[in-house]
Parts: structure tokens; C-alpha cells; sequence
């Protein structure tokens, strides 16, 4: 039972352009939200997160959504560059979880 | 600063082996999780040390997975006779405060990917 989804494996995006990575969820008790970057061989790494109680987070290039009624978020990436071609994993939790719940990852590949 | 230390970077051994991990968390860190990925999955939860508190055990997916955190800080997770669906890549994390707290990210090691014939 896979509460948090991403349901794109992969997603190739021009140098520049915007890059959009979705998850849903299903469990409506989750009340943060986390992306995390990951290079090959690497751990992975915090990128941004959202609290329920907002609808946007923006940090420089990259951007956060949420929309609750839809169990959705999605990471925006803008101006995509080649160093942003990684594997970025979608994380989920709530108030007196012990962990996160991650979703399986999208492989994106910004092309020069 | 340092990161979150795994050890060994890569472990091959034959099933039925058992098979030490380590983890070395960020200086005071409190919260301690091993995470695992086998391929084309994401990370799966396995247990959760916060503090002196006993651990959340509740993802370990059997009797042959167990893990010790020493002196609030060195972690290290045993596979009893290993079995090939062992095989994946094991992740250690660390973070301030309990994972639900918010601007505490955990942070995460480079993994032990391990492999058994």
C-alpha cells in the first residue's frame, strides 16, 4: 500500500525550460511534505519541504505545491540547468510518525 | 561539518551470511532511522531510534533484521542468514528532532548497497 505516489519513472526537460514533478498521496493525515534530491551513489539530499497549513514554498529555482483537496504536490524547477538531472523522491509525514513515507522517485534529465 | 557516515560502502556475501551495517549520525542528532531501496522502489521504513526511547521496530520485514543504537549515537543494523531479496541498498539518516518536525530534515548517509549470491 503505497501512500505516496509518483507516477512519472522519468522526465527528460530542456536546459532552461521548466521542469514539473508530481506526486499524489492518499492519507490524509499527512501534514509535511519533503523533496529530496538523489545523485547515483549519493544518499539522498533535502531540497524543500510544505507545511499543510500553506499551498506554495519557493526557494530560489524551486518551488512547492501544494493542494490538499486533490492529495497532490508537485516540485517546479525554473530555469531547469544539468545539474538538476537526478532522481528526486517525494516524502510525506505527519504529527507522531516516526518516519517518512516515500514515493518511488522520478529520474529527471535536463538535456543541454 | 561531517554528514552521516555509513560503513562498508558496498557489501557482496553469500546467502545465508549474516551481515553487519554501521551508521555514524550527525554529531547530535538525536533521531537515528535505516531506510532500505531495493531496485526500482523508494525508500522503505525500517526502524527509528529517537534518544534513550525504546525503537519503532515497526518496519523491520523479519525476525532476521535487527539493529542497536550505542550510547545515543553509533548505529548498526544485522541481517541474520541472508537472503538473496535482501539485496538493495541500505540508508541511515539522522535528524534533530522527531521525524514530523518541521525545518528538521533528516539527513542521509551514502548508503551500503548490498548484494547477495
Amino acid at each position: 500500500d503505497q501512500q505516496v505516489k509518483q507516477n512519472s519513472p522519468s522526465l527528460s526537460v530542456q536546459e532552461g525550460r521548466i521542469s514539473i514533478l508530481n506526486c499524489d498521496y492518499t492519507n490524509s493525515m499527512f501534514d509535511y511534505f519533503l523533496w529530496y534530491k538523489k545523485y547515483p551513489a549519493e544518499g539522498p539530499t533535502f531540497l524543500i519541504s510544505i507545511s499543510s497549513i500553506k499551498d506554495k514554498n519557493e526557494d530560489g529555482r524551486f518551488t512547492v505545491f501544494l493542494n490538499k483537496s486533490a492529495k497532490h504536490l508537485s516540485l517546479h524547477i525554473v530555469p531547469s540547468q544539468p545539474g538538476d538531472s537526478a532522481v528526486y523522491f517525494c516524502a510525506a509525514t505527519y504529527n507522531g510518525a516516526n518516519n517518512l513515507f516515500f514515493g518511488t522517485g522520478t529520474r529527471l534529465t535536463v538535456i543541454p | 561539518g561531517a554528514g552521516v557516515s555509513q560503513s562498508p560502502s558496498n557489501k557482496v556475501t553469500e546467502k545465508g551470511k549474516d551481515v553487519e551495517l554501521r551508521c555514524d549520525p550527525i554529531s547530535g542528532h538525536t533521531a537515528l532511522y535505516w531506510y532500505r531501496q531495493s531496485l526500482g522502489q523508494g525508500l522503505e521504513f525500517l526502524i527509528y531510534f529517537q534518544g534513550n526511547s525504546a525503537p519503532d521496530k515497526s518496519g523491520l520485514p523479519s525476525d532476521r533484521f535487527s539493529a542497536e543504537r550505542t550510547g545515543g549515537s553509533v548505529s548498526t543494523l544485522t541481517i541474520q542468514r541472508t537472503q538473496q531479496e535482501d539485496s538493495a541498498v541500505y540508508l541511515c539518516a539522522s535528524s534533530l528532532d522527531r521525524p514530523s518536525a518541521q525545518n528538521q530534515p533528516q539527513h542521509f548517509g551514502d548508503g551500503t548497497r548490498l548484494s547477495i549470491l
